[in-house]
């Protein structure tokens, strides 16, 4: 069983509408939680790093946030642009990182 | 100030073939990672190293070699290429663990029939 579960596996919105993308863990004990975007074609560039003791944290429309007692992240992705299109990973920091499958996301005009 | 640099892009070999993928960062950073990503999966870690000279294996070992000579430098070796070895390859760099950022390089795409 994957130790990083993310829903849904994938998702179209419309340009300018806000989605909310989850990621469920089992890692534990771990020190922190990561979300990558994957453009197509390219290698994975880091959004967010939350320490266990963090709640939230914000890069520009993305806001991820973290509940460590019930051991769930979300990505917050607020009026999303076409440039969104991407997977989203989340990834747990135990002695290893440990990577989950992604979220696709594709934003249309 | 190129970052993570990988080649070649694309690469189509033959089963029992063997080839290098080639990885180099300019950063000076002492934590260099491979990674494989299949389809519908996460990111598997194969192997890495903490320094010049360091290796050790990751989650996915088996059929793959690699060294570090230098601090720039971490190639990942093929050593007989099988189908199941059909994927997608990413270099990552770190100055160290904990809360610094992994920085990947741009992917060799592997294909072997």
């Amino acid at each position: 069983k994957n130790q990083v579960e993310q829903s849904p596996q994938s998702l179209i919105i419309l340009e300018g509408k806000n989605c909310t993308l989850q990621c469920n863990y089992t890692v534990s004990p771990f020190s922190n939680l990561r979300w990558y975007k994957q453009d197509t074609g390219r290698g994975p560039v880091s959004l967010t790093i939350m320490t266990f003791s963090e709640n939230t944290k914000s890069n520009g429309r993305y806001t991820a946030t973290l509940d460590a007692d019930t051991k769930q992240s979300s990505l917050h992705i607020t009026a999303s642009q076409l440039s969104d299109s991407a997977s989203y990973i989340c990834v747990v920091r135990r002695d290893k990182l440990v990577f989950g499958a992604g979220t696709i996301l594709r934003v249309k005009s | 100030n190129a970052g993570v640099t990988q080649t070649p892009k694309f690469q189509v070999l033959k089963t029992g073939q063997s080839m290098t993928l080639q990885c180099a960062q300019d950063m000076n950073h002492e934590y260099m990672s491979w990674y494989r990503q299949d389809p519908g999966m996460g990111l598997r870690l194969i192997h890495y190293s903490v320094g010049a000279g360091i290796t050790d294996q990751g989650e996915v070992p088996n059929g793959y070699n690699v060294s570090r000579s230098t601090t720039e430098d971490f190639p990942l070796r093929l050593l007989s290429a099988a189908p199941s070895q059909t994927s997608v390859y990413f270099c990552a760099t770190t100055p160290g663990t904990g809360e610094h950022e992994q920085y990947f390089g741009p992917g060799t795409r592997l294909t072997v029939t």
